[in-house]
């Protein structure tokens, strides 16, 4: 059965910490891994991945994909408040299904 | 810009009711997806489309339908609403697989309560 598992369930931190957030996937026809922030509405598109060891970076966050480990991480540096979001992580397949991780509740204390 | 709209952001309805939720997107994307997203539970996909009258069930389609009779638009149905369909409904578009990228974009959702 494809799942996409994320951890931790939930975080606490304080601003100006560094977090590393957490996906590893057991998908067939493996095509992309996807990381999305989630606030009050729907998800907005963080980062792509298709290929291990490159690192995607925007800012304070970045982002590896790891296929020999099937996992990925999201790293976010110097957390603030604005930060505080549910993070989620999907995998998509060769045949357009995506397939979601529960997602990682951060929230950022100032 | 991209744009994906769904027809209501809030939605109450009774239980037995037949229910329509409408998803338009405007990007010329073959694929749309239906999800529903509950608390513990992250988003689980219930139908999705890649292509005009196409349709492919996802992880919980049971008590569901859908309809895809034009590309930019996608229809989730409920033929007998009940409690346990309340939940937060979103849609998304994506292109296909050639696109350099192809990421879903999601509409804003409908929270619909089944009373």
């Amino acid at each position: 059965e494809d799942k996409v598992v994320q951890s931790p369930l939930s975080l606490v931190v304080h601003e100006g910490d560094t977090v590393t957030l957490n996906c590893s996937y057991e998908v067939t026809n493996f095509r992309s891994l996807l990381w999305y922030k989630q606030e009050k509405k729907a998800p907005t598109f963080l980062f792509m991945l298709t290929s291990s060891g490159i690192e995607k970076k925007s800012g304070r966050l970045s982002s590896i994909l790891d296929k020999k480990e099937l996992s990925s991480i999201l790293n976010i540096t110097a957390t603030q408040t604005g930060d505080s979001a549910i993070y989620l992580c999907a995998v998509r397949t060769t045949g357009n299904q995506f397939y979601f991780g529960t997602g990682t509740s951060l929230t950022v204390i100032p | 810009d991209v744009k994906v709209t769904q027809s209501s952001r809030y939605l109450v309805k009774r239980t037995g009711e037949k229910v329509f939720l409408e998803c338009v997107q405007d990007m010329d994307h073959e694929n749309m997806f239906w999800y529903r997203q509950d608390p513990g539970l992250g988003l689980r996909l219930i139908y999705f489309s890649y292509d005009v009258k196409m349709k492919e069930k996802g992880d919980i389609p049971e008590g569901y339908s859908v309809s895809r009779e034009k590309k930019e638009r996608f229809s989730l149905i409920l033929e007998s609403a009940s409690t346990n369909q309340t939940s937060m409904y979103l849609c998304a578009s994506s292109g296909p697989p050639g696109q350099v990228t192809y990421e879903q974009y999601f509409g804003p959702g409908t929270r619909l309560t089944v009373t």
